[in-house]
């Protein structure tokens, strides 16, 4: 069983249009994460954030990011204004009792 | 010097062997680590954590020398399921629901 699941599996979009990618944990946790990894590259941190607020971001979180809970259970990550470079795949992590992280399957995002 | 740094491999073993990947990492004062597999397009998923006493789960065994700043992961009696990448992830931060660093991974196939 996935720890969280993440929708869509896989996403196309057109350069400059908005995306939203949604991530759903199974039971309540506090703390998530979202994390990219541009094909035969290495995973990379974007967000955390905890009890409702950011904690913290990476440097390519820039103002093209954005991360809400907006009905306390869904977590989403929108990107506004996509660019070629922001196709990869985009994982969800929630945070475990230590600080594990269990990452769910994951979006691929391909942009055109 | 890199945040976290893994040799790529590939690492190409017969069905049996035994195999060591090493990591090191540049941040003297990082508090976690632990290893993950990935499988190809899939989502990292964590192997174990490491322990500064070193700790065996199975057929893998993790060590961590904070004095050189690696930690290490062998598998003993390899099995065609064990094809898969290995990331080195170090997290600098102590009870940290943070920002985690991770390796670009080693590839490992096992053969038959």
């Amino acid at each position: 069983e996935p720890e969280v699941t993440q929708t869509p599996s896989h996403q196309v979009t057109q350069m400059g249009q908005e995306v939203i990618l949604r991530c759903v944990p199974i039971s309540n946790h506090l703390y998530f994460y979202w994390y990219r990894q541009i094909l035969g590259q290495k995973v990379e941190f974007l967000v955390s954030f905890y009890n409702n607020e950011i904690s913290e971001k990476s440097e390519i979180f820039d103002d093209q990011f954005s991360v809400e809970r907006p009905d306390g259970s869904n977590f989403t990550l929108k990107i506004r204004s996509t660019k070629l470079e922001d196709s990869a795949m985009y994982f969800c992590a929630r945070g475990g009792r230590t600080d594990t992280q269990y990452f769910g399957p994951g979006t691929r995002l391909t942009v055109l | 010097r890199k945040e976290v740094e893994q040799d790529p491999g590939p690492f190409n073993v017969p069905e049996g062997a035994t195999v060591a990947f090493n990591c090191t990492y540049s941040n003297s004062a990082s508090q976690s680590f632990f290893w993950y597999r990935q499988d190809c397009r899939k989502e990292p998923k964590l192997l174990m954590s490491v322990y500064s006493s070193g700790n065996e789960d199975g057929r893998f065994t993790a060590q961590l020398n904070r004095a050189s700043q690696y930690i290490s992961l062998l598998i003993r009696d390899s099995k065609l399921s064990d094809s898969a990448t290995y990331l080195c992830v170090v997290n600098p931060n102590s009870g940290g629901y943070q920002k985690v660093t991770f390796g670009t991974g080693t590839k490992l196939q096992v053969i038959p």
